[in-house]
């Protein structure tokens, strides 16, 4: 398995751009989420999926889209960047917690890099 | 070094020594504890985890330590190693069924000196 990806690794964009940070995972995990680390900061939710269709806002959702239309795929829109929005991305998966199981690790990709001009 | 290392509290530690980092949590309902470790330019890698109806467990020369009296989290490494260099920071997992939520801590910069 490859786990979580992210593409691309770098991206440079000027304020008012729009751009796609694409994120797959191939261990048919149900749970996808974003996330934005900046310095300090620790890592923020952003949004979130529990499965194909359903997604829901994490704790800094403005500025940003999601769409889950398929398991394996999350990607995150920004559609008018920001310098605010200028930070490290990372993508994260995890099995669904529905069966009450408490221990759900989450996998986190390897980041996107993204500075806004 | 990467900038998210910029403004976390520190622990410097000589290889060999155990190190200990600590973490407060926030949310007394918070039922799942998790510890990662990321090193520079990665992403996050899931080190050892707790429940909340636990107090210590144990892992392959790591072991968490639960304080629910005044929800405070610590992480023991033993006989640190020079790739133990990382900043370490801890999760608290609240909420029911498939919408849970993950809220992480801002991070501790563990340097092993040689």
């Amino acid at each position: 398995n490859a786990g979580v990806t992210q593409t691309p690794k770098f991206q440079v964009l000027k304020t008012g751009q729009s751009m796609t940070l694409q994120c797959a995972q191939d261990m048919n995990h149900e749970y996808m989420s974003w996330y934005r680390q900046d310095p300090g900061m620790g890592l923020r939710l952003i949004h979130y999926s529990v499965g194909a269709g359903i997604t829901d806002q994490g704790e800094v959702p403005n500025g940003y889209n999601v769409s889950r239309s398929t398991t394996e795929d999350f990607p995150l829109r920004l559609l008018s960047a920001a310098p605010s929005q200028t930070s490290v991305y990372f993508c994260a998966s995890s099995y669904s917690a529905m069966s009450g199981d408490l221990t759900d690790t989450q996998y986190f990709g390897p980041g996107t890099r993204l500075t806004v001009l | 070094g990467e900038s998210v290392g910029l403004h976390l509290p520190t622990l410097s530690v000589q290889e060999g020594d155990n190190s200990i980092i600590n973490c407060a949590y926030s949310n007394s309902a918070s039922d799942y504890f998790i510890w990662y470790k990321q090193e520079s330019g990665k992403g996050p890698q899931f080190i050892i985890d707790i429940r909340s109806n636990m107090d210590k467990r144990q892992g392959q020369r790591v072991t968490v330590l639960l304080n629910k009296t005044v929800k405070h989290l610590s992480l023991q490494i033993a006989a640190t190693q020079p790739g133990d260099s990382a900043v370490y920071f801890c999760a608290e997992k609240f909420g029911g069924g498939s919408n849970y939520k993950l809220t992480f801590g801002k991070g501790t910069l563990l340097t092993v000196n040689p």
